[in-house]
C-alpha cells in the first residue's frame, strides 16, 4: 500500500524558505507512471494546489506561487521536496500527494497526512 | 475566490439524498475530467470520484458523480452521520495549466 509522509519544520520566519520533504513508501517515485505534487490548506479554508512534477518530465506550478516555489525529486531517497519563500499568508497545512496517472491533469488518489507550517517571527 | 464554484454548505436528514454542484468554465470542467474529495476535519482529503463518474475501490455506490458542460455534480444517497464532512471538486484548468479546486461544501446531516 502506497504511503506518503511529510516532514519538515513546523515554524518558519517570514522572508525565509519553507522546506518540506515527502517520503514515499510502497512504491517508487522514479516510476514513469505518476505525477507527484503538493497541495496546501490554510486553517479553516479550502485546498490550494501548489505544483506537481514527474520523474523525467515537466514540472507544473500554480501561477500565483510560481515565482516563489520549487519542487524537486530525490530518487535515491524516494522523496520529493517543496521549497517556498514565505510570508505570514503561507501558514497552512501542507499535503504531499500522488496523481492517478502520468499527467498532472489526473485525479489525486493518495495523500499524506499533512503537516502544519506556521509562518511567524 | 476559487476558480470552481461550490455552495458553501448543504444539509439534509439521515437517509435522504443530497447533491453538491461544482461550476466552472470551458477551460477547466468543460475540457477536463472532474474528481471529488471528502475531507473530515483534521484529516487529509480522500478521493471519492474520478474521471467525472468513476468510484475508486472501496467507495460505496451511494456516492456518484456526473458532468454536463461546464458543471459537475456529486450525489450522495442514504446519508449517514458519518458522511458529515467537507466536499471538494477538482479539475485541471487548461488555461493556465494548473490544477484547481472548488471552495468546498460543508455537508451537515441533521
Amino acid at each position: 500500500q502506497l504511503q506518503l509522509q511529510e516532514s519538515g519544520p513546523g515554524l518558519v520566519k517570514p522572508s525565509e524558505t519553507l522546506s518540506l520533504t515527502c517520503t514515499v513508501s510502497g512504491g517508487s517515485i522514479s516510476s514513469s507512471n505518476y505525477y507527484w505534487g503538493w497541495i496546501r490548506q490554510p486553517p479553516g479554508k479550502g485546498l490550494e494546489w501548489i505544483g506537481s512534477l514527474y520523474y523525467g518530465g515537466s514540472t507544473y506550478y500554480n501561477p500565483s506561487l510560481k515565482s516563489r516555489v520549487t519542487i524537486s525529486l530525490d530518487t535515491s531517497k524516494n522523496q520529493f521536496s517543496l521549497k517556498l519563500s514565505v510570508t505570514a499568508a503561507d501558514t497552512s497545512v501542507y499535503y504531499c500527494a500522488r496523481h492517478g496517472r502520468a499527467a498532472p491533469s489526473t485525479w489525486i488518489d493518495y495523500w499524506g497526512q499533512g503537516t502544519l507550517v506556521t509562518v511567524s517571527s | 475566490q476559487s476558480v470552481l464554484t461550490q455552495p458553501p454548505s448543504v444539509s439534509t436528514a439521515p437517509g435522504q439524498k443530497v447533491t453538491i454542484s461544482c461550476s466552472g468554465s470551458s477551460s477547466n470542467i468543460g475540457k477536463n475530467y472532474v474528481s471529488w474529495y471528502q475531507q473530515v476535519p483534521g484529516t487529509a482529503p480522500k478521493l471519492l470520484i474520478y474521471d467525472n463518474d468513476k468510484r475508486p475501490s472501496g467507495i460505496p455506490d451511494r456516492f456518484s458523480g456526473s458532468k454536463s458542460g461546464t458543471s459537475a455534480t456529486l450525489g450522495i444517497t442514504g446519508l449517514q452521520t458519518g458522511d458529515e464532512a467537507d466536499y471538494y471538486c477538482g479539475t485541471w484548468d487548461s488555461s493556465p495549466s494548473a490544477w484547481v479546486f472548488g471552495g468546498g461544501t460543508k455537508l451537515t446531516v441533521l
